[in-house]
């Protein structure tokens, strides 16, 4: 069964930190990774998507993927209050049509 | 249009009665899914569109359950006889690609309370 896991968190951050959030995946095909941001009472939202080995940055935010060891990560440097929100995790398989999600992590940054 | 369109954005609705959701995709988009949403936890698979095509319904969770599209567009998940245990967030989501390179988007949801 293909899976992906996220620690639920809450992970809460100090305002102006980094804030790290972590997902394993452990299906060797998959090929593509995806972060979403939902805020509460809101639909997801892509923010990061990333598809071979190393970092990829976009303002605040890093993505890293490391395919040996099934992980993808999501740095978020100088950490805002308005970044609280959950951070779902997105892996698609190569053989499936859908993606596979994470549970998600609660992310809090306190001001 | 720009974006996906879900109607209604709020539905309350008494126990037993039928329900009807809507989704509108991204212009162009043939992936279409239906998710749910229940307070706090995570996003739980519905049903596949390719198309008008449903390959894969086998997240519905009752036979009171069905969906259809049509035209490659619009779709319309139906909830009959609803009971509490269906309150939650609809969502839509659609994809160019079945999501390898552009992952979905989203609607806005329809929050569904049964009374």
């Amino acid at each position: 069964q293909k899976e992906v896991e996220q620690n639920s968190g809450p992970l809460s951050v100090p305002e102006g930190a980094i804030a790290s959030l972590n997902c394993t995946y452990s299906d060797r095909g998959s090929q593509s990774f995806f972060w979403y941001r939902q805020y509460s009472g809101k639909s997801p939202e892509l923010i990061m998507s990333i598809y071979s080995n190393g970092d990829k940055e976009d303002g605040r935010f890093t993505a890293q993927l490391n395919k040996a060891s099934q992980y993808v990560s999501l740095l978020i440097r100088d950490s805002q209050p308005s970044d609280s929100a959950t951070y779902l995790c997105a892996v698609k398989v190569d053989s499936n049509y859908q993606l596979i999600w994470g549970a998600g992590t609660k992310l809090i940054i306190k001001p | 249009g720009a974006g996906v369109s879900q109607s209604p954005s709020n539905k309350v609705t008494e126990k037993g009665k039928d329900v009807e959701l809507r989704c509108d995709p991204i212009s162009g988009h043939t992936a279409l899914y239906w998710y749910r949403q229940s307070l706090g936890q995570g996003l739980e698979f519905l049903i596949y569109f390719q198309g008008n095509s449903a390959p894969d319904k086998s997240g519905l969770p009752s036979d009171r359950f069905s969906a259809e599209r049509t035209g490659g567009s619009v779709s319309t998940l139906t909830i009959q006889r609803t009971q509490q245990e269906d309150s939650a967030v609809y969502l839509c989501a659609s994809s160019l690609d079945t999501g390898t390179l552009y992952g979905y988007t989203f609607g806005s949801g329809t929050r569904l309370t049964v009374v």
